[in-house]
């Protein structure tokens, strides 16, 4: 299969920094998206890595090894509102993707 | 500027009932997608489409079936409603043989009572 694996759920202060692994399949793989999602609302795009490394995107970044089937979105200087759920999506052959369960993200004051 | 558009928010059906989700996008993508969501489960793929008149099942297109006689609409239908179907459906788009990311829909709560 092309399991997808992230922590069901993080708890994290304001103004912090937080860090959402997630690992999955290496076969047949094309790149890694991260979206967004606050409840009761669409999926948004944050980020997609095809190549090794860590790509910033203001207070986001992204990691990916292609290697160790591993990725990790770093999210700096917390704010209340990046209270959601993030989503680890894996695009594989045909470029169907394949969606992570999702790590729910609270940030409390 | 909406993009990908489902046609009801919220929807409340009666089990036995055939129902009807629409969804209609804007930016002449080749490819559209219908997922359902559900707590603890995450999004799963029930059926794409890569072109007009062209479609394939996805991990759990049982009990659903799909329309796309345009490009820009693809429907989703369930035959004979069931309380096991009430969930979140979201719909995407995304561009043909690229990795450009998938655009959703904003997504239609369906409880079946």
């Amino acid at each position: 299969g092309q399991n997808i694996d992230q922590p069901t759920e993080m708890t994290a202060t304001e103004g912090a920094i937080v860090q959402i692994n997630c690992t999955y399949q290496t076969s047949g793989f094309n790149g890694l998206f991260w979206y967004q999602q606050h409840a009761g609302e669409a999926p948004t795009f944050l980020s997609y890595n095809v190549l090794d490394g860590l790509e910033e995107k203001g207070r986001f970044s992204s990691f990916l090894s292609r290697s160790k089937g591993y990725s990790y979105l770093l999210l700096k200087e917390l704010q209340m509102k990046d209270s959601a759920s993030y989503l680890c999506v894996r695009s594989g052959g045909s470029y169907i993707p394949t969606f992570g369960r999702g790590t729910s993200l609270i940030v409390h004051p | 500027d909406v993009k990908v558009t489902q046609s009801s928010r919220y929807l409340v059906k009666r089990t036995g009932e055939k129902v009807f989700l629409e969804c209609v996008q804007d930016m002449d993508h080749e490819n559209m997608f219908w997922y359902r969501q559900d707590p603890g489960l995450g999004l799963r793929l029930i059926y794409f489409s890569y072109d007009v008149k062209m479609k394939e099942k996805g991990d759990i297109p049982e009990g659903y079936s799909v329309s796309r006689e345009k490009k820009e609409r693809f429907s989703l239908i369930l035959e004979s409603a069931s309380t096991n179907q009430t969930s979140m459906y979201l719909c995407a788009s995304s561009v043909a043989g690229e990795d450009y990311g998938y655009t959703f829909g904003s997504g239609t709560r369906l409880t079946v009572v």
